[in-house]
């Protein structure tokens, strides 16, 4: 178990569908991060949420669209997503700042788009 | 923007031989680096990290790595390494003043009893 909670931790949607992940940490962080993993790839950055604000959007499509509605919640809503959206997704903590203490991640959500 | 090289996709050792992964990151500023690992089916998980200090850094389950500077390498070693160790190994690397990890594209490393 981690301290990040993801939920759910399996999710199969059809590419009509509207649906959403969730991460909630309880340790104070004030930096809040989605990662997507592809099978055997490194974990890519999506968003970066300092301070419950959107500091990055790494170019993510339209598609996905983040939420930070408190200092421990992070939403990613999904809506009209490809066959290739499926992957691992991934939400982490930090402590935030420009030093960085270590990210803890969650176990994920392995998304599947049919 | 920094980047990570990581040497070996694939690495396959028996138990108890030792282990060397190799990590090199591109930037010349100072640097906070990191390992990771995930075992099959499971989330990240912090094996070690290097802020400052003393360049032989240790970290859970036996494993430890060594920043050279001069040559931005962060390299994990385990004297004697088993079956459980089975893993995908991920070096990452983040600027002091850039709050994001860059990752390295992992070595899956395999274990045989």
């Amino acid at each position: 178990d981690t301290e990040v909670t993801q939920t759910p931790k399996h999710l199969v949607m059809g590419m009509t569908n509207k649906k959403s992940l969730k991460c909630e940490q309880h340790m104070g962080h004030r930096a809040m991060y989605w990662y997507k993993q592809k099978a055997k790839k490194p974990p890519e950055l999506m968003f970066v949420y300092s301070y419950e604000k959107l500091s990055i959007n790494e170019s993510v499509p339209s598609r996905f669209s983040p939420e930070c509605p408190n200092s421990s919640l992070l939403n990613l809503h999904l809506h009209a997503l490809q066959p290739e959206d499926s992957a691992l997704y991934l939400c982490a903590s930090s402590e935030g700042g420009g030093l960085v203490y270590g990210y803890t991640f969650g176990s994920g959500t392995r998304l599947t788009v049919v | 923007a920094q980047s990570v090289s990581q040497h070996n996709h694939h690495v396959i050792l028996s138990e108890a031989a030792s282990l060397e992964l190799g990590c090199n990151y591109s930037y010349g500023g100072t640097v906070n680096l990191f390992w990771y690992v995930q075992y099959p089916g499971q989330h990240l998980q912090l094996l070690l990290k290097y802020f400052s200090g003393d360049p032989l850094v240790k970290g859970i389950k036996g494993f430890e790595a060594e920043f050279i500077k001069s040559k931005f390498s962060f390299n994990l070693r385990k004297p004697s390494v088993q079956w459980s160790d089975t893993a995908e190994y991920f070096c990452a690397v983040t600027d002091s003043g850039y709050s994001t990890l860059t990752f390295g594209k992992g070595t899956m490393l395999l274990v045989s009893p």
